[in-house]
């Protein structure tokens, strides 16, 4: 069955400084994968995708994310954190048709001044 | 564009009470989904339609819950008897299979249930 691991529960980073966070997934066949922001009380929203192509993948707000298929990882970057990114970051893996769709249990990032 | 519209935000009741959760997707999205997230953990798939049936109801306690989506626009999900454990927010999503979103689901601001 397919499913997502992110390691990291909470991380702290300092304005200014870069960003990684951590994905690796399980699934049958190829996957596609995902990563999504969540800001304190709002619906989720899509920061970048990976279907095939390129392995590094560029987002909105800066953020980028590199498919390693040899270790089942999609990890999620961005080389200046800004106060804003402060939020709860997913990762998801789906199939085709976008049915099995499944989420991480997420990281929170706290941004220090 | 519109977005993805659900109702109620925020719902509190009683355990063993009853509850229902509205969702309306985005115009001309085919697919439709319910999320179940429970604090400090990611969503966790309830259902999934396409237009009107459904492609995943593996995750669905069926026993309390149940999902409705008749004309395949809007979609109700209900939980009855709700249970201490049900407490969440409740996300609707939808998506396009093609163009340029697909893949991408885009979710609603969530309803937020608690049962005391």
């Amino acid at each position: 069955a397919q499913s997502v691991t992110q390691p990291d529960i909470h991380i702290t980073v300092s304005e200014g400084a870069s960003l990684e966070l951590r994905c690796n997934y399980s699934y049958g066949a190829t996957p596609y994968l995902f990563w999504y922001v969540q800001s304190p009380g709002q619906g989720l929203q899509l920061l970048l995708k990976y279907f095939s192509g390129d392995t590094l993948v560029q987002g909105i707000k800066g953020f980028e994310a590199e498919f390693k298929r040899s270790q089942s990882s999609f990890n999620l970057r961005k080389p200046s954190v800004h106060w804003s990114d402060a939020a709860e970051y997913f990762c998801a893996v789906g199939g085709t048709n976008n049915n099995d769709m499944r989420f991480g249990a997420g990281t929170r990032l706290t941004v220090k001044p | 564009e519109a977005g993805v519209a659900q109702s109620p935000r925020y719902k509190i009741i009683e355990k063993r009470q009853s509850v229902a959760f509205w969702c309306n997707p985005i115009s001309g999205h085919a697919t439709l989904y319910w999320y179940q997230q429970i604090l400090g953990q990611g969503p966790k798939l309830l259902i999934q339609f396409q237009n009107n049936g459904v492609v995943d109801d593996s995750q669905l306690p069926k026993d309390r819950f149940s999902a409705e989506r008749l004309k395949g626009v809007d979609s109700t999900l209900k939980i009855q008897p709700a249970k201490l454990e049900d407490s969440a927010v409740y996300l609707c999503a939808s998506s396009s299979p093609g163009g340029g979103t697909r893949g991408e689901l885009f979710f609603g601001e969530g309803s937020r249930l608690t049962v005391l």
